[in-house]
């Protein structure tokens, strides 16, 4: 399984776009890049997923460079609900029967 | 919108004692999971389940624990005698066919004394 790195935590204000980038070097070529999102107490969440270029969907949009070794999670206009923790997960898609959780980004939105 | 449950939302017990944590996956939904998350720490794969047995399991999941569908739709976690370290949030999930996204439940607190 590749192995992601993530920052720690972020602090961002309300209504500002916030970027969290994921760094996987030894991702393989099957691997997908996936996102889920955690509140307080709370099972995971799933934002995104992609494979190459952009994938941008209601919530969030995806950024993976030609190499796919790191990915970027965008959050438009975040607000004081998007508080939560953000994890960079990197599997085989579909097939991958296990979701292996890092410790994630903790993302606090300042009013 | 569908969605996975499950119960007790909080289990006390006493070491050595057994516990079924029970889940209710989405109904059309084929591929189960049993996650667990200890206070402060990440989410850590326990076993997944299709087609009534066991797909993966972690190292994790030792002899103690068991997974069982009894019927149609429950999804339970038994972990036959409870450790003080077996205090955890436990998430179950769940993922259709054709889907790659898994949808969680919003866990069961075990609390072992």
């Amino acid at each position: 399984l590749a192995k992601t790195t993530q920052p720690i935590s972020m602090d961002s204000y309300e209504g500002q776009e916030v970027n969290i980038t994921c760094s996987h070097n030894n991702i393989a070529t099957n691997d997908y890049i996936t996102w889920y999102q955690q509140f307080p107490s709370q099972g995971p969440r799933f934002i995104i997923q992609g494979y190459k270029t952009k994938v941008t969907n209601e919530v969030a949009s995806l950024f993976i460079p030609a190499d796919r070794k790191s990915s970027t999670l965008s959050l438009p206009r975040v607000s004081l609900s998007d508080t939560a923790v953000y994890y960079c997960l990197v599997g085989a898609g579909a097939g991958s029967y296990q979701l292996t959780f890092g410790k994630g980004t903790k993302l606090s939105v300042i009013p | 919108e569908p969605e996975v449950t499950q119960t007790p939302s909080h289990q006390v017990t006493q070491m050595g004692q057994e516990v079924i944590l029970r889940c209710v996956p989405i109904s059309n939904h084929l591929y189960f999971y049993w996650y667990r998350q200890i206070l402060g720490q990440k989410v850590e794969f326990l076993v997944s389940f299709y087609n009534n047995e066991i797909s993966e399991k972690s190292e994790i999941f030792d002899d103690q624990f068991s997974v069982e569908r009894p019927d149609g739709s429950n999804f339970t976690l038994k972990i036959r005698s409870t450790k003080l370290e077996d205090s955890a949030m436990y998430f179950c999930a769940s993922r259709g066919r054709a889907e790659y996204e898994q949808y969680f439940g919003p866990g069961t607190r075990l609390t072992v004394t």
